[in-house]
């Protein structure tokens, strides 16, 4: 039983260039969240969704960034126009629901560099 | 703003019981206690949550006070590969902001010693 997948786990980019991230949840889960996290700092949410459905997109950056999770496919974290900012590792989860009692599983995350 | 409280950083001798106390003084009733763990630029790994009962599994204790304002996760046997950034997390259990963006804060450094 397969656990989170993503791809790819390491991303090089140079600026101005566009970075898509990929994830696949568990078998049986259908919520997926995508986190980020900084050099030296925690995990900070970005964006929650279901399939073909955007729940709660406050933690993105309202510029660049966008997500999606069709209903056939992985999920996907697309940025646009990148820079050195951007650099860090993106974790996705998913769960089986939204509900609190349900455990978030986490990916191996993807690591984005930006030259 | 984190809702835990966690000492920076503790070591434990490889083979011991390493205790990690969490503060959480303004809990509600209907938040679980979660513990995840980060290895060296892994992912998040999910250890054991709890809402009001002493919990147990494969790889650790978890241990809430009797007002739930405060936990202790334990694992019995650290080893090396324990080495790890261990957070407390306090999150809803019903559906909602809280319940999928949680909040890791600094959470407590683990070094396990040979």
């Amino acid at each position: 039983n397969a656990g989170v997948m993503q791809n790819p786990r390491h991303l090089v980019r140079r600026r101005g260039q566009e970075a898509r991230l990929r994830c696949s949840p568990m078998k049986g889960h259908s919520h997926v969240y995508w986190y980020r996290q900084l050099p030296e700092e925690g995990l900070k949410f970005m964006v929650y969704l279901q399939k073909e459905n955007i729940i709660d997109e406050s933690g993105m950056p309202k510029e660049r960034f966008s997500a999606e999770f069709p209903k056939e496919g992985p999920s996907i974290l697309r940025i646009q126009q990148v820079v050195r900012g951007d650099s860090a590792a993106y974790f996705c989860a998913s769960s089986p629901s939204g509900s609190g009692a349900n455990v978030l599983t986490f990916g191996a995350g993807s690591r984005l560099t930006v030259l | 703003d984190a809702k835990t409280t966690q000492p920076t950083s503790m070591d434990c001798a490889e083979g011991r019981a390493a205790n990690l106390p969490c503060n959480h003084s303004t809990i509600s009733g209907n938040e679980y206690v979660y513990w995840y763990r980060q290895i060296h630029s892994q992912g998040p790994q999910y250890i054991i949550h709890g809402l009001k009962n002493n919990e147990t599994n494969e790889m650790a204790s978890l241990i809430i006070t009797e007002d739930r304002k405060s936990s202790t996760l334990i694992l019995p046997h650290a080893t090396l590969r324990d080495t790890a950034v261990y957070y407390c997390i306090v999150r809803p259990s019903n559906s909602g902001a809280g319940s999928y963006q949680l909040t890791f804060g600094k959470g407590t450094k683990l070094s396990v010693i040979p």
